[in-house]
Formats: structure tokens, C-alpha cells, sequence
């Protein structure tokens, strides 16, 4: 079954930082972009960012919101994807969802999702 | 200007079809585009309905019921997502979403009730 499972939210402070993990299975990992997907309480969805799978360079993008604050790595022989966010807001409280991409295939499938609530 | 506008909300019948509109902004051409919709019910993450870019590229999901489907409106430049014979099941939130300028952008969504 393919599957891709969120994990590593929580409750942090404003300012701290705090790493997300997303754990697949079902599918070889190697060929596919992993994208970050979030949703704050009662909004849309908005893309977070994303990481190339290593024949397309292995590199990333990211929203301007999070620019300079996230970065996503991977780790391909785990098939896992992180999403590191430091320099937390309350703004980054939201459900994060990962997904998989791999043109012209695009958000397949997604996971539950983790919680990260960023609040003094 | 938003570079994809949906329709906060929307209200259909059972059994009534609904067209759902995905607006792009003023100078991107819907024409060059694969817009790709998403299902989401309360609690639940979102689920993959299809992606269309023309009658020649286009997918549907896996499992996902024939009673949805995509097409473009070039004169409204907007993407189009068609659910007919409509069931209460429906009900939920959509979103559409392109790859634009190595970013993917998401609509607001449009919460289709159906009474």
C-alpha cells in the first residue's frame, strides 16, 4: 500500500524550532519530488515547499512565507523527507501534510497530517 | 490579484450537477496549465480528484467516480471541475492547484454544500 505518514508535531514557542518527519512506504521514494503542505485552523491549503528527487538535482523550493526559516531535506535510503522549521510563528500554526510529486503525477497521495501549534 | 480565484462557496441540489470554477489571474493563460482539484471533507486530509489540461492530458484518480470531472473555459480563463448526479456525499471543500513560477499554488477552495 502506498502511504506516506506525518510525524514530530507539537507545541512550541514562538521563536524555537522543531523538525517534521514523513515516512513512506509503497512506492520507491528516489523517483519523487516530497512536498509540504499546510493548513491553519479553518483555511486553505497552502504549499510550504518541496525537494527534487536526486536525478533532478536534489534541490529545493519554498513559499515565500517560509523562505529563510524551513528547509526540507531527504533521505532517500530511509525514504523519509524532513521539514525543519526554525524561527517559528504563531502564523506557522497549522496541520502539515506531506505528498508526493513526480511530473505530471502531483499531491496523490497525503497522510493525516501532523499538528504544529506555535504559542507561548 | 490571487493567481487562482475559486468561489468561497457554492450550493447545488441532489442529483443537480455543479460546476466548480478555478480562475486564473489576468495574464496567465489557463491553456498552458494542468489544473489538478482536490476533495477535502471536515477532519479528513485532502484527497486527489484529477488533473486536466486538455482532452488529450488528463488523469483521474484512483477510484474516483466518472460523476467527477475536469475541463477549461477559455474565454472565463478558468479551470473547471464537473460533479454531476450530485450525492450528499459531496459535500466538502475543493481546491485546484497549478505549478506556476516553481511553486505550486493552491485556489482558496470552494465549499460545495448540497441540500
Amino acid at each position: 500500500e502506498v502511504q506516506v505518514v506525518e510525524s514530530g508535531g507539537g507545541l512550541v514557542q514562538p521563536g524555537r524550532s522543531l523538525r517534521l518527519s514523513c515516512t513512506t512506504s509503497g512506492f520507491t521514494f528516489g523517483d519523487y519530488a516530497m512536498n509540504w503542505v499546510r493548513q491553519a485552523p479553518g483555511k486553505g491549503l497552502e504549499w510550504v515547499g518541496f525537494i527534487r528527487s536526486r536525478p533532478y538535482g536534489g534541490t529545493t523550493e519554498y513559499a515565500a512565507s517560509v523562505k529563510g526559516r524551513f528547509t526540507i531535506s531527504r533521505d532517500d535510503s530511509k525514504s523519509i523527507a524532513y521539514l525543519q522549521m526554525n524561527s517559528l510563528k504563531t502564523e506557522d500554526t497549522a496541520v502539515y501534510y506531506c505528498t508526493r510529486a513526480w511530473d505530471p503525477v502531483a499531491f496523490d497521495i497525503w497522510g493525516q497530517g501532523t499538528m504544529v501549534t506555535v504559542s507561548s | 490579484q490571487a493567481v487562482l480565484t475559486q468561489p468561497a462557496s457554492l450550493s447545488a441540489s441532489p442529483g443537480a450537477s455543479a460546476s466548480l470554477t478555478c480562475t486564473l489571474r489576468s495574464g496567465i493563460n489557463v491553456g498552458t496549465y494542468r489544473i489538478y482539484w482536490y476533495q477535502q471533507k471536515p477532519g479528513s486530509p485532502p484527497q486527489y480528484l484529477l488533473r486536466f489540461k486538455s482532452d488529450s492530458d488528463n488523469q483521474q484518480g484512483s477510484g474516483v467516480p466518472s460523476r467527477f470531472s475536469g475541463s477549461k473555459d477559455a474565454s472565463a480563463n478558468a479551470g473547471i471541475l464537473l460533479i454531476s448526479g450530485l450525492q450528499s456525499e459531496d459535500e466538502a471543500d475543493y481546491y485546484c492547484m497549478i505549478w506556476h513560477s516553481s511553486a505550486w499554488v493552491f485556489g482558496g477552495g470552494t465549499k460545495l454544500t448540497v441540500l
